[in-house]
């Protein structure tokens, strides 16, 4: 069965300085890696995700992912973090052409002016 | 103006009462998805429809129904039977069910009186 995990509860960066936050999966097959994003009492938005091709993908509001097949890593990155950034986000994982989303724990990004 | 939609915002259970949180879309998405969230666990899923008048049960089904009668509308009812229902509902759509991106509705906030 296919697994997240996504091993820091809460990522604290300054404002201007990149950020990164990490993904790691398990999988049988071919993953489909996906990071969502989720403000206060709102649902998740989409921000980008990795099928297959180039391993780093870019995504919404400047953020990209890069994808690695050795370490089965997803990690989520941002050349420069801006105050709107803090939110909680999630890495989620397909195996192949299963139906099932399996999400991460989350990770809480605080960016400090 | 598409999307999808969650009804209520709110809801309060009482002991021993079944209620019933709205999803709708206007996406012409086959596929429809309900997740609960609950905090520090991320997102686990409920119920998912491939398609219409079918579904199947998630990793957490105990307690909670579902109908899939009409394309844009997958209702899920949280019943008697689930003792633990204070939680954060997500309800989701994708083109079809696999590698496609899954899309989020707004949420219910469920409470138990």
């Amino acid at each position: 069965a296919q697994s997240v995990a996504q091993p820091e509860d809460q990522v604290n960066v300054a404002e201007g300085n990149p950020l990164t936050v990490k993904c790691t999966y398990s999988v049988s097959g071919n993953p489909y890696l996906f990071w969502y994003v989720q403000y206060p009492n709102r649902g998740l938005q989409f921000l980008l995700k990795y099928i297959t091709g180039d391993n780093l993908v870019k995504g919404s509001y400047g953020f990209e992912a890069e994808f690695n097949k050795s370490q089965t890593s997803f990690h989520l990155k941002k050349p420069s973090a801006l105050v709107s950034d803090s939110a909680l986000y999630f890495c989620a994982v397909r195996e192949g052409d299963g139906n099932k989303l399996v999400f991460g724990a989350g990770t809480i990004l605080r960016v400090k002016s | 103006d598409g999307g999808i939609t969650q009804s209520p915002k709110y809801l309060f259970r009482k002991e021993g009462q079944n209620v019933t949180l709205s999803c709708e879309q206007n996406l012409n998405h086959d596929a429809m998805y309900w997740y609960r969230q609950d905090p520090g666990q991320g997102l686990r899923l409920i119920y998912y429809s491939q398609i219409v008048n079918d579904f199947q049960k998630g990793d957490i089904a105990e307690g909670y129904s579902v109908s899939r009668e009409k394309k844009e509308s997958f209702p899920l009812t949280v019943t008697s039977a689930q003792k633990n229902p204070t939680a954060f509902y997500l309800c989701a759509s994708s083109i079809q069910a696999g590698k496609e991106t899954q899309y989020f509705g707004p949420g219910t906030r469920l409470l138990v009186l």
